[in-house]
């Protein structure tokens, strides 16, 4: 299977920052990594596929960035409705996805 | 308005058994390959099952294989999981799920799960 590894686990960040948050693959996946935002007590949300196309109503200020092994999600002016939970998802091995552990975004 | 509705979630002792259930509508059932992914509480996301529109191709995570089964009923576009020999370890917010599948740049396709229901919760206590 392979691993999916996001760091930081949780940050602390004020309205108005810009955010980044890490997902490194155990092996080369190409492209094929999405990006999830979840809030308490709600389904996750699709906000990125395909390493860098953000999902259709999704915020600009969401983006998404890298191949191979290493990528990241940037929220630029974090907004308040952007405190979450976020995982990263490979989908390189179809259908055995595998998740990051997610990345909590606190206010500071 | 889209929209996946899931049920049959509830307490069931170890070793028993559960059906859940997710209704779709809003879009074309038949058309989309769907997914279970459960999250335990307080933990991460993990996908568990998914099962092609016309039934021919079902996936599952291998901790599930042998014990649920995943199947789906066009005609009512609806979506199930039947977990059979439970353990305290399923217990998690089951989540029904659309995949998407886009066709990209060079012929690539690219899934991910772009909708999903708002859970139900599976306890397995005794």
């Amino acid at each position: 299977d392979i691993q999916m590894t996001q760091s930081p686990s949780s940050l602390s960040a004020s309205v108005g920052d810009r955010v980044t948050i890490s997902c490194r693959a155990s092996q080369i996946i190409g492209n094929y990594l999405n990006w999830y935002q979840q809030k308490p007590g709600k389904a996750p949300k699709l906000l990125i596929y395909a390493a860098s196309t953000l999902q259709s109503g999704v915020p600009s200020r969401f983006s998404g960035g890298g191949s191979g092994t290493d990528f990241t999600l940037t929220i630029s002016g974090l907004q308040p409705e952007d405190f979450a939970t976020y995982y990263c998802q490979q989908s390189y091995i179809t259908p055995s996805w595998t998740f990051g552990q997610g990345t909590k975004v606190e206010i500071k | 308005e889209m929209q996946l509705v899931e049920s049959g979630g509830g307490l069931v002792q170890p070793g028993g058994s559960l059906r859940l259930s997710c209704a779709a509508s809003g879009f074309s059932f038949s058309g989309y390959w769907m997914s279970w992914v459960r999250q335990a509480p307080g933990k991460g996301l993990e996908w568990v099952a998914n099962i092609k529109q016309d039934d021919s191709e079902k996936h599952y995570v291998d901790s599930v294989k042998g014990r649920f089964t995943i199947s789906r009923d066009n005609a009512k576009s609806s979506l199930y999981l039947q977990m059979n020999s439970v353990r305290g370890d399923d217990t998690a917010v089951y989540y029904c799920a659309r995949v998407s599948v886009v066709l990209m740049l060079y012929a690539s396709t690219h899934q991910s799960l772009d909708f999903w229901g708002q859970g139900t919760l599976v306890t397995v206590s005794s």
